[in-house]
């Protein structure tokens, strides 16, 4: 069964700790990307990364941090310094050749308490 | 920077009422333009895409989209909807000089039975 996964669905977080989202992919694409949403605000892009061991800074990358050590896993840690962190996390890969179309994995919920 | 509008945020119609869905974009060059709905609790997922040739693309469940180069546009369309498509709708925007996509802020759709 391919496609992507996140883990955990929902995730609860105490002001000051960092958590890491897991996103895992088995579709071998190239690109990963995260993205934020926020109700109102669409998605936003936090980071991506279009080849192991190399990610760039997306629109909003304050406060989080990416490793890409293999192809098909791209983890994000929201870290203490993340001023507003409760939010709905998206994560997508694609292939990184030509007009492509990101497929997406299922979420996870953060909340911070 | 490229961004993308969505003019309405919420709408609500009846079953068999017709859809169209605003979505203006700017960037400067070529773009591929999508449209993404997320039901409730559900992946965000693919409803159509344009990358080149025909500016009226189908995509899945009888949804359609027609880009218009000249007014930077790419409204989606249903001629009759139904109940199963309430949901939230989102276009999204990428091109040659950013591969992640930029995404409008979203429409609410209500269809009640």
């Amino acid at each position: 069964d391919g496609g992507i996964t996140q883990s955990p669905k929902y995730l609860f977080r105490k002001e000051g700790q960092n958590v890491t989202l897991s996103c895992e992919q088995n579709l071998n694409h190239d690109a990963m990307y995260w993205y934020r949403q926020d109700p109102g605000q669409g998605l936003r892009l936090i980071y991506y990364s279009q080849i192991v061991n190399d990610f760039q800074k997306g629109d909003i990358a304050e406060g989080y941090s990416v490793s890409r050590e293999k192809k098909e896993s791209f983890p994000l840690t929201v870290t203490s310094a993340q001023k507003n962190p409760t939010a709905f996390y998206l994560c997508a890969s694609s292939w990184d050749r030509g007009p492509d179309t990101q497929y997406f994995g299922p979420g996870t919920r953060l909340t911070v308490l | 920077a490229q961004s993308v509008s969505q003019h309405n945020h919420h709408v609500i119609l009846s079953e068999a009422a017709s859809l169209e869905l605003g979505c203006n974009y700017s960037y400067g060059g070529t773009v591929n333009l999508f449209w993404y709905v997320q039901y409730p609790g559900q992946h965000l997922q693919l409803l159509l895409k344009y990358f080149s040739g025909d500016p009226l693309v189908k995509g899945i469940k009888g949804f359609e989209a027609e880009f218009i180069k000249s007014k930077f546009s790419f409204n989606l369309r249903k001629p009759s909807v139904q109940w199963s498509d309430t949901a939230e709708y989102f276009c999204a925007v990428n091109g040659p000089g950013r591969r992640a996509l930029t995404f409008g802020s979203g429409t609410r759709l209500q269809v009640q039975p």
